[in-house]
């Protein structure tokens, strides 16, 4: 199966500060790529999909000037949670689709982000 | 839009013994259902998937049926195993456009 790589796995930052997650296709380009968000023994929740140089869609209820995404190249895509606060602190995961495989979804690792 | 739902919340068997966990959808549409299985800390991970011309597929001790007109589908594990606990999720997409995850299915292989 394709490779998702997500970085960092796990994240301390202090109230009022901004953190970086990128999300890489290491074998393939991928065409659309989604972020999640999980809570301790939910399911996945989708924040937002986003398209290679185009703006990402934000689902309902996803502040999207606190949740930059950026998705510059096929292969790469980024979280910022800005400003984050206590609340923010969740597990975070990227996902890539890819079309000439079937229109499978790849997984990256998560990123737990825990703010305090 | 697309409703998946997914049961049991959680399922305990024997090592050894069998596991079946059933995901329904609701829209027609959907043509493609995976499942994944996501560890402790882990993402979620592609171990098994089906389109809708197909009923069922099988890779080792993993199967997934499909029934169209009752829009369910199933995971079937065959002799579990300790390393099979896990949380494992169905989903449903149209072509790939927008995947819709079931609740999840905590599954304990007991030894």
């Amino acid at each position: 199966g394709a490779v998702v790589s997500q970085h960092p796995s796990r994240v301390i930052c202090k109230s009022g500060t901004s953190v970086k997650i990128e999300c890489r296709s290491l074998d393939f380009q991928a065409t659309t790529m989604f972020w999640y968000r999980q809570f301790p023994k939910q399911s996945l929740m989708l924040m937002a999909t986003s398209n290679e140089g185009s703006k990402a869609t934000y689902e309902q209820g996803v502040e999207k000037d606190k949740f930059l995404i950026n998705h510059a190249s096929l292969t790469l895509s980024t979280l910022t949670v800005t400003s984050a606060h206590p609340e923010d602190s969740s597990f975070y995961i990227c996902s890539a689709s890819v079309g000439g495989l079937g229109e499978k979804l790849f997984f990256g690792s998560g990123t737990q982000l825990s703010v305090l | 839009g697309e409703n998946v739902e997914q049961h049991p919340s959680t399922l305990s068997v024997q090592e050894g013994d069998s596991a079946v966990i059933k995901c329904t959808y609701s829209d027609s549409a959907s043509n493609y259902f995976p499942w994944y299985k996501q560890e402790l800390g882990k993402g979620p991970q592609l171990i098994i998937d089906i389109r809708s011309n197909v009923g069922e597929k099988k890779d080792q001790r993993i199967a997934v049926t499909l029934n169209k007109t009752a829009k369910h589908f199933s995971l079937h594990i065959t002799e579990t195993q300790p390393e099979d606990s896990a949380v494992y999720f169905c989903a449903a997409s149209i072509s790939g456009n927008q995947f819709y995850f079931g609740t999840g299915t905590s599954l304990t292989v007991i030894p």
